[in-house]
């Protein structure tokens, strides 16, 4: 079945950068855009930006610009966000999330990443 | 860009029906299609509801969308409230290269 698979918890110092995996199954890992999600404690969601795993095209939320990278790896069917500059506003909860074919919505979610940004 | 306003929480007995709002800032909300997610706590969302008022595979269709585009809303309908139905709901509609999501509306089943 179609699968988003992410990695576990990860724990980052202020300042630092964080990378985080989701690897693609049961589909065309080129066929469908790819965004990411966050998730602050306690908050709402807040969409991060978005890359096309053919091209790699990326497209990002005005608010991360600078701040965020989107790559993908298709030879395993791994897309990455990476956000560097670290705070503790950062921490929450990541998603990676498919985007549907025929509608500007997400169909399919990771079971999300936790980072926590701690001194 | 454009936000998406939500009631903060909503609450209703078993067996009622619940409407959830999503007011749009700016633009139309006929203009770009509407999705509903449901997310339960501890789980990533789901989808409930897509372009406006469809269902996908396995959403019971005691969920229903629709949009009113004289008020640039769209809302989330949940007729026969489950115990089950107790979640937070998100709208998310699109412009610009850009995804946003409203701000989230706590459902309580009383």
């Amino acid at each position: 079945q179609v699968q988003l698979v992410q990695s576990g918890a990860e724990v980052k110092k202020p300042g630092a950068s964080v990378r985080v995996p989701c690897k693609a199954s049961g589909y065309t890992f080129t066929g469908n855009f790819l965004d990411w999600v966050r998730q602050a404690p306690g908050q709402g969601l807040e969409w991060m930006g978005r890359i096309n795993p053919n091209s790699g095209y990326t497209s990002y939320a005005q608010k991360f610009q600078g701040r965020v990278t989107m790559t993908r790896d298709t030879s395993i069917s791994t897309a990455y966000m990476e956000l560097s500059g670290l705070t503790s506003d950062d921490t929450g909860v990541y998603y990676c999330a498919r985007e549907a074919l025929y509608y500007f919505g997400m169909d399919v979610w990771g079971q999300g990443t936790t980072v926590t940004v701690s001194s | 860009n454009f936000i998406l306003t939500q009631p903060h929480s909503v609450s209703e007995s078993p067996g009622k029906t619940v409407t959830i709002s999503c007011s749009r800032s700016s633009g139309s909300i006929a203009s770009k299609n509407v999705q509903w997610y449901q997310q339960r706590p501890g789980s990533a969302p789901t989808t409930v509801i897509y372009e406006i008022n469809q269902r996908p595979s396995g959403v019971p269709d005691r969920f229903s969308g629709s949009i009113d585009s004289s008020s640039k809303s769209a809302s989330l309908i949940i007729s026969g409230l489950k115990t089950e139905d107790e979640a937070d709901y998100y709208c998310q509609s699109y412009d610009d290269s850009n995804h946003v999501f409203g701000s989230g509306t706590k459902v309580t089943v009383l």
